[in-house]
C-alpha cells in the first residue's frame, strides 16, 4: 500500500461508546495530523505529531485522545463524545522540514448518536 | 493567527471553459507557502498547485495556474479547459513550518460544479 490509510471509513457510536480511528501512511514521512472537517466549517486542525512527539493540541476537548506510537501511525481514541462531534476526521502526514506539501488520508466519516 | 478566506461558497463553469476561485489570507509572516487542494466526492484531499511566497512566479501546472498577488495577500487559482472531472471542492491553504512540522489553515472551501 502507498499514500495515507484512514480506518475504517465510516463509523457511527453512541455517546456512550469508546472507539479508536486509525490512520497509517506509508510515505516515510515523519509528521502526522488530524483534522475535522464540519460542514459549511474549514478545516480545523486539532494535533500535530512531529518525529513522534505531540507539537500542537488546538484546544481539542480530552474526550478525544490522540496517540502516536510510531512515525507511521496515528490514532484517534474516542470516548463519550457529543453529536457536535459529527464529522470528516482527517489525516495527514507531511516531511518536516522537507519543503513537502501533507498529503492526506480518505477520511473517517463519525456519527455520534 | 493566520486566516484563509474564501468568498465563493459554489461556483459552476461550462466543460472545455475556465474559471477563477479566489482566496485571500492574513499573515504577518514573509515566508510561507500557498495550496489549492481538491476534495472530490471520494473525500480525499489532492494537492493541485503549490505557490512559495518567495517566488515571483506564479505556479503552472497544466490547466491550473495561480494568480499570486502577495501584497494585496490574494491568490486565486485558474482552471483552464474545465473537465468533468474538475467537479470537487477546492480549499485553499495557507502553510509554513514551524517548531518543526507543517501547520496548514484551510479556507471554507468553494464546491465547483461543471456543466456539460
Amino acid at each position: 500500500e502507498t499514500g495515507v490509510t484512514q480506518t475504517p471509513r465510516h463509523l457511527v457510536m453512541g455517546m456512550t461508546n469508546k472507539k479508536s480511528l486509525k490512520c497509517e501512511q506509508h510515505l516515510g514521512h515523519n509528521a502526522m495530523y488530524w483534522y475535522k472537517q464540519s460542514a459549511k466549517k474549514p478545516l480545523e486542525l486539532m494535533f500535530v505529531y512531529s518525529l513522534e512527539e505531540r507539537v500542537e493540541n488546538n484546544s481539542v476537548p480530552s474526550r478525544f485522545s490522540p496517540e502516536c506510537p510510531n512515525s507511521s501511525h496515528l490514532f484517534l481514541h474516542l470516548h463519550t463524545l457529543q453529536p457536535e462531534d459529527s464529522a470528516l476526521y482527517l489525516c495527514a502526514s507531511s516531511q518536516v522540514a522537507g519543503n513537502t506539501e501533507a498529503f492526506f488520508g480518505q477520511g473517517t466519516r463519525l456519527t455520534v448518536v | 493567527a493566520q486566516t484563509v478566506t474564501q468568498s465563493q461558497p459554489e461556483m459552476s463553469v461550462q466543460e472545455a471553459e475556465t474559471v477563477t476561485l479566489s482566496c485571500t489570507y492574513d499573515t504577518s509572516e514573509s515566508d510561507y507557502y500557498l495550496f489549492w487542494y481538491k476534495q472530490p466526492p471520494s473525500r480525499q484531499m489532492i494537492l493541485v498547485i503549490r505557490q512559495e511566497a518567495y517566488k515571483q512566479q506564479n505556479a503552472t501546472e497544466n490547466r491550473f495556474s495561480v494568480n499570486f498577488q502577495k501584497a494585496a495577500k490574494s491568490f486565486s487559482l485558474k482552471i483552464s479547459d474545465s473537465q468533468l472531472g474538475d467537479a470537487a471542492m477546492y480549499f485553499c491553504a495557507y502553510g509554513r513550518l514551524r517548531g518543526g512540522s507543517e501547520k496548514l489553515v484551510f479556507g471554507k472551501g468553494t464546491k465547483l460544479t461543471v456543466n456539460p
